[in-house]
Parts: C-alpha cells; sequence; structure tokens
C-alpha cells in the first residue's frame, strides 16, 4: 500500500509570492491534516480536512489556506509569502472517523524556502 | 488546552543501552497518546500508540510506552537501542474533541547513539 505522498519534495519561492502544496493520502483515508514543522515553533497543526470540508482549523492566518477533492487529495496554499514561512509543510491522514482509534500517517513533506 | 511537554531536547545514549524518553500532557480528559520517529530529511513515522486499555504498549522497532494517568506521563522505552535509533523523538496528544485529528506535539527529543 503506497503512503502518502507530498508534492514538490522542495520549493524555493520569494517573498510577495503565493504557492501550493499537493497531498496525496493513502488509498482509503478520508482525513488529511496539514502541519507546519519550523526550529523555533516546531510541529504545529494548521488544518484537517475530511469529505472535502474544513473540519479542524489551528491558529494560523488566513493566508493560508487549502482544499480537499473528491478523491481525497488535498492541497495547501499559501499567498504572499513571507520569510517566516520557510519551514517542512507535512501531510498526514488517516481514516478519519471520530472514534480517535485511527493514527495519522505522514508524508516526507515539502521544503519550502522563502528568499 | 491540551499541551505536551518533551523535558529532554538531546540525549546522548551508547549503543547497547537502554532508552528512555519522557513525555508529559495536559489534558482534561484520557488523551490519545503516540510517539512519532522523524529521521533527517524524512516525514513522521508512527512507532506506537494508546488509546485506551493496557497502560504499556507495544510499538515497532522494539520500542514500548507506558501510560501513567496519575503523573500524566507517557514515557519511550528500548531496552538496547541501535545506532539506526538515532533521530528525533516526537510525543503527540490527540482530543476527543477535535476528533482526535488535531495532534498537539511537543518539541521533540534527539537521540545521538554513540558507539
Amino acid at each position: 500500500k503506497a503512503g502518502v505522498t507530498q508534492t514538490p519534495r522542495y520549493l524555493i519561492k520569494t517573498r510577495g509570492q503565493q504557492v501550493t502544496l499537493s497531498c496525496s493520502p493513502i488509498s482509503g483515508h478520508r482525513s488529511v491534516s496539514w502541519y507546519q514543522q519550523t526550529p523555533g515553533q516546531g510541529l504545529q497543526f494548521l488544518f484537517e480536512y475530511f469529505s472535502e470540508t474544513q473540519r479542524n482549523k489551528g491558529n494560523f492566518p488566513g493566508r493560508f489556506s487549502g482544499r480537499q477533492f473528491s478523491n481525497s487529495r488535498s492541497e495547501m496554499n499559501v499567498s504572499t509569502l513571507e520569510l517566516g514561512d520557510s519551514a517542512l509543510y507535512l501531510c498526514a491522514s488517516s481514516l478519519g472517523g471520530t472514534g480517535g482509534d485511527q493514527p495519522q500517517h505522514f508524508g516526507d513533506g515539502t521544503r519550502l524556502s522563502i528568499l | 488546552a491540551q499541551s505536551v511537554t518533551q523535558p529532554d531536547i538531546h540525549i546522548t545514549v551508547s549503543e547497547g543501552a537502554s532508552l528512555e524518553l519522557r513525555c508529559n500532557y495536559s489534558y482534561g480528559a484520557t488523551p490519545y497518546l503516540f510517539w512519532y520517529v522523524q529521521s533527517p530529511g524524512q516525514g513522521l513515522q508512527l512507532l506506537l500508540k494508546y488509546f485506551s486499555g493496557d497502560t504499556l504498549v507495544q510499538g515497532i522497532k522494539g520500542f514500548e510506552a507506558e501510560f501513567k494517568r496519575s503523573q500524566s506521563s507517557f514515557n519511550l522505552r528500548k531496552p538496547s537501542v541501535h545506532w539506526s535509533d538515532a533521530a528525533e523523538y516526537f510525543c503527540a496528544v490527540g482530543a476527543m474533541n477535535t476528533g482526535f485529528q488535531k495532534l498537539v506535539f511537543g518539541t521533540g527529543t534527539r537521540l545521538l547513539v554513540s558507539p
């Protein structure tokens, strides 16, 4: 069974640009969550999508947005990039039930560097 | 709000020695607890999880963890460390009121293995 696939693996952008990251979950998983990992702030939850609806949201500005498609693939968009957005962006998928007994499985991340 | 504390930023262990990584959590109800491991340039790999039942849980790669409600702890252990265990380890808690998909992570413990 293929794992969580994130593309691209590396991105270099300049301030003010926007970027779109992609995540393909494990087959059959309906929940996709996004996390930002930085040396200073650690791992922080961005948002979670389930059945094309945002179900949970972290404490990030509106420049960070996402969506999920009917095949459960998800994209994350960051507009008006700032230097502080440089980070490893991790996507995780799970079956997504509310029972909680379905752990999240992570992709290898997209490393975003802002110049 | 839930939180996770990993008091040790770095730990160095000799190969073949035992290992214990500490994790303390703060959450009003019974939490769902996880340990993940991250190798350089990689995403997070799930080592083990605790949902309910037996407080000693077994994971992959010979790791185990014990949930102690009275101490709000979920420490990770391994009886004999291998050089390949050198990585960063993250403890995380999931909350029932967010469907458990919003994980809160500790700051991580970097494990160094000496020959």
